[in-house]
This record gives structure tokens, C-alpha cells and sequence, in this order.
């Protein structure tokens, strides 16, 4: 069973450009989370996603965005990158709405490590 | 809003040696509390999670944490650690039920050093 797989894996890009960054959830979770993880810091939560539309945004600016696709997966897209966007970028997923507690606890990927130079 | 402290950046310990990982957490409303394990290069892996009953809750690897209401706490403890637990740990909060709308506030981790 797979889990949560991202990718790239790692990426370079300069100051300015545009990522994106994708994201396939667990087999049977329909939402999906993006972390921002800088060197050295915990995760910072960036936004969440479910039915495919954002439900809870963190303390981040719009140059951030996202998307949800009909078969849950993820795109976390970042503009007019800064070097302070480099970070390790983590997908998380989960089943919405099961009834019992812990049940839908967050799977983490492996992440996508962007550096901006 | 939740916040969550770390007290110990780093942690060095020797091999089979007992360690306690330190988090404590503010929050105005009722928490689920997590410890997450980051082994080099790989993403988050759950550790152990209170969500409620008993408060002290393990995992399968010989880790212990203790949900401490009064003190706002939530401890990680092993009483005798291995080269391979040699990882980053995040003590982390969830701000509302598991129903609904999920984040999770991160502390800013300690790193655990195992010396032979």
C-alpha cells in the first residue's frame, strides 16, 4: 500500500521563478495538507485541502497557492520565489470524517526539497 | 492559538542510556498531542499521539509519552535508547478535533544524538 509520495524530490530554482510542487495522498485519504519545513525549524502549516477546495490556510502569503484534484491529489504552487522559500515542502493526507478519534491522523511524504538560490 | 515549546535543541546521549524529551504546549482549548520522528533525509513518521483516556500513552519501539494536563505537557521518554533512535523529534498540537479542519503546530524539535 503506498503511501503519501511527492515529487520532485529535490529542485533548484533563482529568485523570481515559479514551482510546483506535487502531492498523491495515501490510498483511501481525500485531504490533503502542505508543511513548509526551513532548515533547522519544525513544520510550519501552509494550507489544507478537501473536495478540492482549501478549508484552512496558514499564516502565509498568496504568492502560495493550491489546487486539489477529482482523485485527491495535490499541487502546492509558489510564485515569485524568495530565497526564504527555501525549505523542505511536506504533503500530508488524511480520511475526512471518520467517526472513530485518531483514526485519521496525518501521513506525512517524504517531501520536496526546494532551494532557491 | 495552540504554540508549542521544545525545550532541549539537542539532546546527547550515550548508548542504553535513559532519555526524556521535553515539550510543553499553550493551548485554550482542549489538545491532541503528537510526537513525530524525522530520520535523516525522510519525511515525518507518527510516533505516538494522546487523543484521550489514559495518559500515558507508548509505542511499539519502547517509547512513552505522559499527556500532563495541570502542567501543560507532554514528555517523551525512552529508558533505554539505541544507536538507530539517533533522529530529529517534533512534539506537535493539534488546534481542533480531528473532525473537520486538521492543523497541526509544530514545536521546533530536538535533535537526539546517539553516542556508542
Amino acid at each position: 500500500d503506498a503511501g503519501v509520495t511527492q515529487s520532485p524530490t529535490h529542485l533548484i530554482k533563482t529568485r523570481g521563478q515559479q514551482v510546483t510542487l506535487r502531492c498523491s495522498p495515501k490510498s483511501g485519504h481525500d485531504t490533503v495538507s502542505w508543511y513548509q519545513q526551513a532548515l533547522g525549524q519544525g513544520p510550519q502549516f501552509i494550507f489544507q485541502y478537501y473536495e478540492e477546495e482549501e478549508r484552512q490556510r496558514g499564516n502565509f502569503p498568496d504568492r502560495f497557492s493550491g489546487h486539489q484534484f477529482p482523485n485527491y491529489s495535490s499541487e502546492l504552487n509558489v510564485n515569485a520565489l524568495l530565497l526564504g522559500d527555501s525549505a523542505l515542502y511536506l504533503c500530508a493526507s488524511r480520511r475526512q470524517g471518520l467517526a472513530r478519534p485518531g483514526a485519521n491522523v496525518l501521513t506525512f511524504g517524504a517531501g520536496s526539497r526546494l532551494t532557491v538560490l | 492559538a495552540q504554540s508549542v515549546t521544545q525545550l532541549d535543541s539537542q539532546v546527547p546521549v550515550f548508548e542504553e542510556a535513559p532519555v526524556e524529551l521535553r515539550c510543553n504546549y499553550s493551548s485554550s482549548v482542549s489538545v491532541y498531542l503528537f510526537w513525530y520522528v524525522q530520520y535523516p533525509n525522510q519525511g515525518l513518521q507518527l510516533l505516538l499521539k494522546y487523543l484521550s483516556g489514559s495518559t500515558l500513552v507508548e509505542s511499539i519501539n519502547g517509547f512513552e509519552a505522559e499527556f500532563n494536563k495541570s502542567q501543560t505537557s507532554f514528555h517523551l521518554r525512552k529508558p533505554s535508547v539505541h544507536i538507530s533512535d539517533t533522529a530529529e523529534y517534533f512534539c506537535a498540537v493539534s488546534d481542533r478535533p480531528l473532525q473537520g479542519a486538521q492543523k497541526l503546530v509544530f514545536g521546533q524539535g530536538t535533535r537526539l544524538t546517539i553516542n556508542p
